[in-house]
C-alpha cells in the first residue's frame, strides 16, 4: 500500500529550527519526484519545495535560503529542514509524490506552529 | 510566484453543473499544459481530481472535467452531488521546476 506519513511538527519559537520527516511506503523515494506543500490555518495550499529523483532541489521564494529538502534513501524518507522560522511559516505541511499526473499521493500532514 | 486566482466560492443545487475558473499568467497556466485540480474536504489531505488540464486519474468520477483557454483553466462538476461539497484548488507548473497553486474555491451544494 502506498503511504506517506509526516512527523516532526510542533510548537517552535520564531527564529528556531525544525526538521520534518515523511516516511514513505509502497514506492521508492529516490526513484520519484517528491514535494512539500503547506497550508496556513484557514488558507490555501502553497507549494514549498521539490526534489527530483536525480537529487536537484527547488524552492518557493518564500522559503529559499531557509528551508532544505533532502531524502535518506536507506530509510525511504523525505525531509524538510526549516531554519529561521517565522510566524508566517505556521501551517500544516504535507509531503506529496509528484508525477506528470500532478501531486498524486499525499500524506496526512503535520502541523507547525511558530509562536513565542 | 503569485497564487493563481480562483473565485472564493461557487454554489449549485444537486444535479446542476458548476464551473470553477483558475486564472494565471502567460508564465504559468498560459505556457504549460501542466494544470491539475485538487479536492480537499475539511481536515483532510488534498486529492488529485484532474491532471494535465483534462485528464482524470483512475477512480475519479467522470462528472469532473477540465479545460483551458489562454491563461485560464476551468474545472466543471456536472450532476452536482452532496459529496462534492469541498474546497477545490488548481495548480500549474510555473517553469524552472516550480509550481503555483490557486487561491482555492469553496463549493457549496445548496
Amino acid at each position: 500500500e502506498v503511504q506517506l506519513v509526516e512527523t516532526g511538527g510542533g510548537l517552535i519559537q520564531p527564529g528556531g529550527s525544525l526538521r520534518l520527516s515523511c516516511a514513505v511506503s509502497g514506492f521508492t523515494v529516490s526513484s520519484n519526484y517528491m514535494s512539500w506543500v503547506r497550508q496556513a490555518p484557514g488558507k490555501g495550499l502553497e507549494w514549498v519545495s521539490f526534489i527530483y529523483s536525480g537529487g536537484s532541489t527547488y524552492y518557493a521564494d518564500s522559503v529559499k535560503g531557509r528551508f532544505t529538502i533532502s531524502r535518506d534513501n536507506s530509510k525511504n524518507t523525505l525531509y524538510l529542514q526549516m531554519t529561521s522560522l517565522r510566524a508566517e511559516d505556521t501551517a500544516v505541511y504535507y509531503c506529496a509524490k509528484v508525477t506528470a499526473d500532478g501531486f498524486d499521493v499525499w500524506g496526512q500532514g503535520t502541523m507547525v506552529t511558530v509562536s513565542s | 510566484q503569485s497564487a493563481l486566482t480562483q473565485p472564493a466560492s461557487v454554489s449549485g443545487s444537486p444535479g446542476q453543473s458548476i464551473t470553477i475558473s483558475c486564472t494565471g499568467t502567460s508564465s504559468d497556466v498560459g505556457s504549460y499544459n501542466v494544470v491539475s485540480w485538487y479536492q480537499q474536504h475539511p481536515g483532510k489531505a488534498p486529492k488529485l481530481m484532474i491532471y494535465e488540464v483534462t485528464k482524470r486519474p483512475s477512480g475519479v468520477s467522470n462528472r469532473f472535467s477540465g479545460s483551458k483557454s489562454g491563461n485560464t483553466a476551468s474545472l466543471t462538476i456536472s450532476g452536482l452531488q452532496a459529496e462534492d461539497e469541498a474546497d477545490y484548488y488548481c495548480c500549474s507548473y510555473a517553469g524552472s521546476s516550480t509550481y503555483v497553486f490557486g487561491t482555492g474555491t469553496k463549493v457549496t451544494v445548496l
